[in-house]
């Protein structure tokens, strides 16, 4: 069975970066797709960005020149950075497994998701 | 970046009630549209993957059809486990999109 797992500060400060981590069980990282998506309080769902497990990333455009995502086999973990971080970015934040269920661009879905953290920005 | 429009946003329905939503793609995304399910301080599920396939375990009351542009989400028996909030999401060209949601609530 499959379980993700986010972690990380639950407030940080304007200006800061914040960082995430997913500790993953029941899968190595190093054989699916894995993503961060966020929901602000109230409101829809925000895709972040992607790893693939040959190393290369896909980032939202509305955020990428703020967005890390990185990858650690050897702790089975995926992380998120995101910097220079405004009231803006308060969210629950999830980690996700991206679905593979075809061998084209597209035939993906985020199947098995975390349990979210919430995250303040807020000095 | 393609943007998805849900309606309604919201509806009320009653057990054992038929209820339909709709996501509308602003081009067309072909069958590249999944949907999810969302209960209060969770995380979505995976309801339906490309357009019309049932992920393994979602009951078959629900089902999914469309393609373009125009999808749509059918619960055909509601049931009190279904009041939620539902996403479709568009997998066929990045930035990845979600709609708004749909808030299905009891009447």
């Amino acid at each position: 069975q499959v379980q993700l797992q986010e972690s990380g500060p639950g407030l940080v400060k304007p200006s800061e970066t914040l960082s995430l981590t997913c500790s993953v069980s029941g899968d190595s990282i190093s054989t699916y797709y894995w993503s961060w998506i966020r929901q602000p309080p109230g409101k829809g769902l925000e895709w972040i960005g992607n790893m693939y497990f040959s190393g290369n990333t896909n980032y939202n455009s509305s955020l990428k020149s703020r967005v890390t995502i990185s990858g650690d086999t050897s702790k089975n973990q995926f992380s998120l950075n995101l910097n220079s971080v405004t009231a803006a970015d308060t969210a629950v934040y999830y980690c996700a497994r991206l679905m593979m269920y075809g061998s084209g661009w597209g035939d993906e879905a985020f199947d098995i998701w975390g349990q979210g953290t919430m995250v303040t920005v807020s000095s | 970046d393609i943007q998805m429009t849900q309606s309604p946003s919201s509806l009320s329905a009653s057990v054992g009630d038929r209820v339909t939503i709709t996501c509308r793609a602003t081009q067309s995304i072909r069958t590249y549209l999944n949907w999810y399910q969302q209960k209060p301080g969770k995380a979505p599920k995976l309801l339906i993957y490309a357009a019309s396939s049932l992920q393994s375990g979602v009951p078959s009351r629900f089902s999914g059809s469309g393609s373009g542009t125009d999808f749509t989400l059918t619960i055909s028996s509601l049931q009190p486990e279904d009041f939620a909030i539902y996403y479709c999401q568009q997998s066929h060209s990045s930035p990845v999109a979600f709609g708004q949601g749909t808030k299905v609530e009891i009447k």
